[in-house]
């Protein structure tokens, strides 16, 4: 079973709409971290979450860990076209022992924003 | 953008045929990751490097070896390449554990 669980596969939403994304863990995640992926191009680093409850934002997109550090959410508001593509989280499950050597991530979140 | 250069970007060849991939990065970073993306599976890790010289298995390592002889430069080897290697292929870097991992921007590979 996958290990870090993305909800909802994919979203289709119209521009100016808000949306969340979910991740999801059965295990306490250390550190949580999310991508933008657009198709055929790397991946760009958008936000990492570490403590339980804390709650970043960059321009539109909100990101937050839950208190008991087993989920996280995306938002965005006021969708646009730009913010079209794939997002995948990555969250460290190995804790302490101070590594980050083996992120996990989820299999993505594809978005679609229609004009 | 972290300087992370990924060559080839784009590969076809045949069964049975050794393959390297190279990534150099140019901002000194310590660690340094070998991913492959599937569809269906996600990004699974190969290989990744804690230092030169330096190096540990991932999920799916088997068929694969890396090399770090440099800081800047991480080499994934396909030995003999099988059609079940097709995939697109990402390197990562980080600076220190617990901060982001940054990616290149990945090596399609196709194997016939």
């Amino acid at each position: 079973s996958q290990e870090l669980e993305q909800s909802p596969q994919s979203l289709i939403v119209q521009e100016g709409k808000n949306l969340t994304i979910n991740c999801t863990s059965s295990k306490t995640l250390y550190g949580l971290y999310w991508y933008k992926q657009k198709y055929g191009e790397g991946l760009i680093f958008l936000m990492m979450l570490q403590k339980g409850g804390e709650e970043k934002s960059h321009e539109k997109i909100t990101a937050k860990l839950d208190e008991k550090k087993q989920q996280s959410s995306l938002h965005i508001t006021a969708s646009q076209p730009s913010h079209a593509g794939i997002y995948l989280c990555g969250a460290d499950m190995l804790g302490s022992g101070g590594s980050n050597y083996k992120l996990t991530f989820g299999k993505g979140t594809l978005l679609t924003v229609n004009p | 953008d972290a300087g992370i250069t990924q060559s080839p970007r784009h590969k076809v060849t045949e069964t049975g045929t050794p393959v390297t991939l190279r990534c150099h990065q140019t901002e000194n970073h310590r660690y340094m990751y070998w991913y492959r993306q599937d569809p269906g599976h996600g990004l699974r890790l190969i290989h990744y490097s804690y230092g030169v010289k330096d190096t540990d298995k991932g999920e799916v390592s088997d068929g694969y070896s890396v090399s770090r002889s440099k800081t800047e430069d991480f080499l994934l080897t396909l030995e003999s390449a099988t059609s079940s290697q097709t995939s697109v292929y990402f390197c990562a870097i980080s600076e220190r554990v617990y901060q982001p991992q940054h990616f290149g921007d990945g090596t399609r590979l196709s194997i016939l």
